[in-house]
């Protein structure tokens, strides 16, 4: 079975360009979640899909960062304009459900580097 | 509010020796999850174990052992004869049944183990 795909795998980028992330959850999977992973610190999530449609985008700073999963299956994040303090890796990972008893898979990440 | 300290930034042991990561949480929920994942250099989060808040019996999987206590709120994880393959950073996690599932995870503990 195939895990979670990530690309790119890294980037770098200057301040106030932008940038995207794809995710292709495991088939089947109806959960896709983003996380912001700082170094030295444990994941944060930033957008919780069910499907096509978002659970959770409490913590997206969203006048810079937008997702979106448009057929219920892969899934873009991007940031527009990028600052400093986005340099982190990104993990998307998937569950069958959204459920708090659930699984998540996760990718490989994107390391992001905003010098 | 949710919340999963790891205190122990880094371990360093030298093979063959016992260890133990800590982990403590606080949720004012009666009904949780908690989880252990691994996070080997290659950068993606590995599912180790899950515990829902009803189930208190420890567990042991080949050297993998979880010690859960409800009445200190912890959920420690022991690795027996420890081998150079468990370097990685740990993270302990926690999932409410309420509020929308959100996966909360500690700050990781990085384990080194010296051949």
């Amino acid at each position: 079975e195939a895990g979670v795909a990530q690309s790119p795998r890294y980037k770098i980028i200057e301040k106030r360009q932008s940038v995207a992330f794809w995710c292709n959850p495991i088939s089947g999977h109806a959960t896709l979640y983003w996380y912001q992973q700082i170094l030295g610190q444990g994941p944060k999530l930033l957008i919780q899909f069910q499907n096509n449609g978002v659970v959770d985008d409490s913590q997206l700073p969203k006048d810079r960062f937008s997702a979106e999963r448009l057929k219920g299956v892969d899934s873009t994040l991007k940031i527009q304009p990028a600052k400093l303090e986005d340099s982190a890796v990104y993990l998307c990972a998937s569950s069958i459900s959204g459920g708090a008893k659930n699984i998540q898979y996760f990718g490989a990440g994107t390391r992001l580097s905003v010098l | 509010a949710q919340k999963v300290t790891q205190a122990q930034t880094e371990i360093s042991v030298v093979e063959k020796e016992d260890v133990t990561l800590d982990c403590v949480y606080e949720t004012r929920d009666t009904t949780y999850y908690l989880f252990w994942y691994k996070q080997p250099p290659s950068g993606e989060l590995v599912f180790l174990i899950r515990r829902n808040s009803f189930d208190e019996q420890n567990e042991i999987s080949g050297r993998y052992s979880w010690n859960f206590q409800k009445s200190t709120s912890s959920f420690n994880f022991t690795i027996t004869a420890s081998q150079v393959v468990d370097s990685a950073v740990y993270f302990c996690a926690l999932s409410e049944a309420t509020g929308g599932f959100k996966t909360i995870f500690g700050a990781g503990t990085r384990l080194f183990v010296k051949a």
